[in-house]
Formats: structure tokens, C-alpha cells, sequence
């Protein structure tokens, strides 16, 4: 069946360092790929999506591309910030079914210090 | 402001008791969801309804059940039946269940089992 597998956290970086979440999945056919953000005692957030290959999703400075070749979509930040802290799930929703749920990954859980 | 909105935020149920989540959205989408989240297990769905009158059980609705009555409401019923209750319930709500559409998602509801 379909999945997504993220690298397991807890991540801790340094304010302004340089963020890589990886996110990997298995589907058939060609899914739309979305990555959330809970932040502590809340609900999640669409962070961005991507629903075709090559496509770029971005925001508040965080991008991700979705490779189809390589059947990823890595999470990117230049520069984080302390209120970057979070947890950062990647997701994917693949099309034709009657589903229509998100398969989510087991979340990556990213401290960053002043 | 549109969004969807969940009571109570915090719940405390006896062994044998069953209780009802609320979940209501005012963004006039179609499709609603209920997932569970356990730490360190992402998200599993529960229940999904592509619209009124009609529901389909997901992954681990067992001991669950659920109603959708009105097109903004869709309240889960966690039973007596239900082995482990304890978690995070989030409710989520997308204009159809299309793959490129995007869920939003409720601030949960944390059950706790004295």
C-alpha cells in the first residue's frame, strides 16, 4: 500500500542554520505530496504541496521539490528560526481513489535554540 | 472568519462511558475527516464523509462511530468499544476528496481515560 517514511527526529539545530527534513514515499500512481506543521498542543497546518513532478512548493521560506525519480520530498529551510519549532509531518493523497485521505508519515520533531 | 472548529479541546471520559467529539466548518467543503494521532505515530484515519448522508470507515474505525447529518457537522463517537481511546483527534475538512485538494484542519481534541 501506499506510504510515506521521514527521517526519524528529534531534529536540534542552532537559529540560523540550515534545515533538510527527508520524506520518501511508495504510491501508485502519481500522488499530490503535502508537508504539515503542528506546532505544540494544536492541529496541523498546510506548510506546502505539490501536486506534480518537478513542481515547488513553497513558503515562509521553507521549499520542497517533488522528485518523482527519486520518489521524494525533501523539506528545505535556509535560515530557521526558534518559532520554526515544531513538528513537520510529510503527507501524500493519491489521485482516483475514493479515499481521498492523507497517508502521513510519523512526523519529524524539529527544536531550534537560540 | 472561515474554519473548522472542535469542542472541547481537552475530554476526560470514564472506562465504559461513550462520548461525542464535536467537529463543525463553516468553509462549505464537501469532504470531512477524523483522524487519530498516538506520539510517535503520525496520523491514522478513523471515519471520512465525501458528503451529507454518507460516511466510510478508514484504517481503524473500530469502536468508533460517526454521523453527518449537516454538511458543516460531522461529530465522532468514541464507544465503550474502543480498547484504547486515549490520544489526539483531529478533524479535517476539504472541498472534495480530489488528490490537489488540501485538508484543513481543526485545533483537536485531546481524550484522556481515567
Amino acid at each position: 500500500g501506499d506510504s510515506v517514511t521521514q527521517m526519524e527526529g528529534p531534529v536540534t539545530l542552532s537559529e540560523e542554520a540550515f534545515l533538510t527534513i527527508n520524506c520518501t514515499y511508495t504510491a501508485t500512481g502519481y500522488p499530490s505530496l503535502f508537508w504539515y506543521v503542528q506546532y505544540p498542543g494544536e492541529g496541523l497546518q498546510l506548510l506546502l504541496k505539490a501536486t506534480k513532478a518537478d513542481d515547488k512548493g513553497s513558503n515562509k521560506g521553507f521549499e520542497a521539490t517533488y522528485r518523482k525519480e527519486t520518489t521524494s520530498f525533501h523539506l528545505e529551510k535556509g535560515s530557521v528560526q526558534v518559532s520554526d519549532s515544531a513538528v513537520y509531518f510529510c503527507a501524500l493523497r493519491t489521485p482516483g481513489g475514493s479515499q481521498g485521505n492523507l497517508i502521513f508519515g510519523k512526523g519529524t520533531k524539529l527544536s531550534v535554540k537560540p | 472568519d472561515g474554519g473548522i472548529t472542535q469542542s472541547p479541546k481537552y475530554l476526560f471520559r470514564k472506562e465504559g462511558q461513550n462520548v461525542t467529539l464535536s467537529c463543525e466548518q463553516n468553509l462549505n467543503h464537501d469532504a470531512m475527516y477524523w483522524y487519530r494521532q498516538d506520539p510517535g505515530q503520525g496520523l491514522r484515519l478513523i471515519y471520512y464523509s465525501q458528503i451529507v448522508n454518507d460516511f466510510q470507515k478508514g484504517d481503524i474505525a473500530e469502536g468508533y462511530s460517526v454521523s453527518r447529518e449537516k454538511k458543516e457537522s460531522f461529530p465522532l463517537t468514541v464507544t465503550s468499544a474502543q480498547k484504547n481511546p486515549t490520544a489526539f483527534y483531529l478533524c479535517a475538512s476539504s472541498l472534495r476528496t480530489d488528490s490537489y485538494n488540501e485538508q484543513f484542519f481543526g485545533p483537536g481534541t485531546r481524550l484522556t481515560v481515567l
